[in-house]
């Protein structure tokens, strides 16, 4: 059983809609990702939180918009998206510093833009 | 040149056998090294550091080549479970990370 949650596990959504992910991790760690990955390829990460700190944005459409409302939470805005934003994403936490230490991955959202 | 490089397979081997994977890295800067098990549609899961002086577990052997810039996992005694994607996670200084592409192994009975 994994110890990060994240819900939904599936969503549907049309290219005009505003809708969250979220993530939940309750192993005390201070550092949280978000990746995306598409069908066959490898995850891509996108955004890492240290310290409830936003850390890393590796060059993310604005249409995607992280916050960390808290040490075990991580939410992920979706607004506008297309497509192509079709993918599995996935959370992962670790404990700091972020380029040391293993990571932990929840089940992902296996999110569907219409 | 990809920072990280895999062997995509897939590797086809019979229950009970060895078979090893490696992953090769381009920069020398790289700092950290995993190995994850990613089953389909599933998330991935972490199977292992790799460490400098190598480390085991079980049927599962990491091991860590500086000078060739490599890693490489040895998985003895094959079961049918272990038939999944193998990915290697490379990182470098200031958190830049790196996913190999995966590698697939069929365990067949």
């Amino acid at each position: 059983d994994t110890e990060v949650t994240q819900t939904p596990k599936h969503l549907v959504m049309g290219m005009t809609n505003k809708k969250s992910l979220k993530c939940e991790q309750h192993m005390g760690h201070r550092a949280m990702y978000w990746y995306k990955q598409k069908a066959k390829k490898p995850p891509e990460l996108m955004f890492v939180y240290s310290y409830e700190k936003l850390s890393i944005n590796e060059s993310v459409p604005s249409r995607f918009s992280p916050e960390c409302p808290n040490s075990s939470l991580l939410n992920l805005h979706l607004h506008a998206l297309q497509p192509e934003d079709s993918a599995l994403y996935l959370c992962a936490s670790s404990q700091p510093p972020t380029g040391v230490n293993e990571q932990f991955f929840g089940p992902g959202t296996r999110l569907t833009v219409l | 040149r990809k920072e990280v490089e895999q062997d995509p397979g897939p590797f086809n081997v019979p229950e009970g056998a060895t078979v090893a994977f490696n992953c090769t890295y381009s920069n020398s800067a790289s700092q950290s090294f995993f190995w994850y098990r990613q089953d389909c549609r599933k998330e991935p899961k972490l199977l292992m550091s790799v460490y400098s002086s190598g480390n085991e577990d079980g049927r599962f052997t990491a091991q860590l080549n500086r000078a060739s810039q490599y890693i490489s996992l040895l998985i003895r005694d094959s079961k049918l479970s272990d038939s999944a994607t193998y990915l290697c996670v490379v990182i470098l200084r200031f958190n830049k990370f790196y996913f190999g592409s995966g590698t697939k192994l069929n365990v067949k009975p």
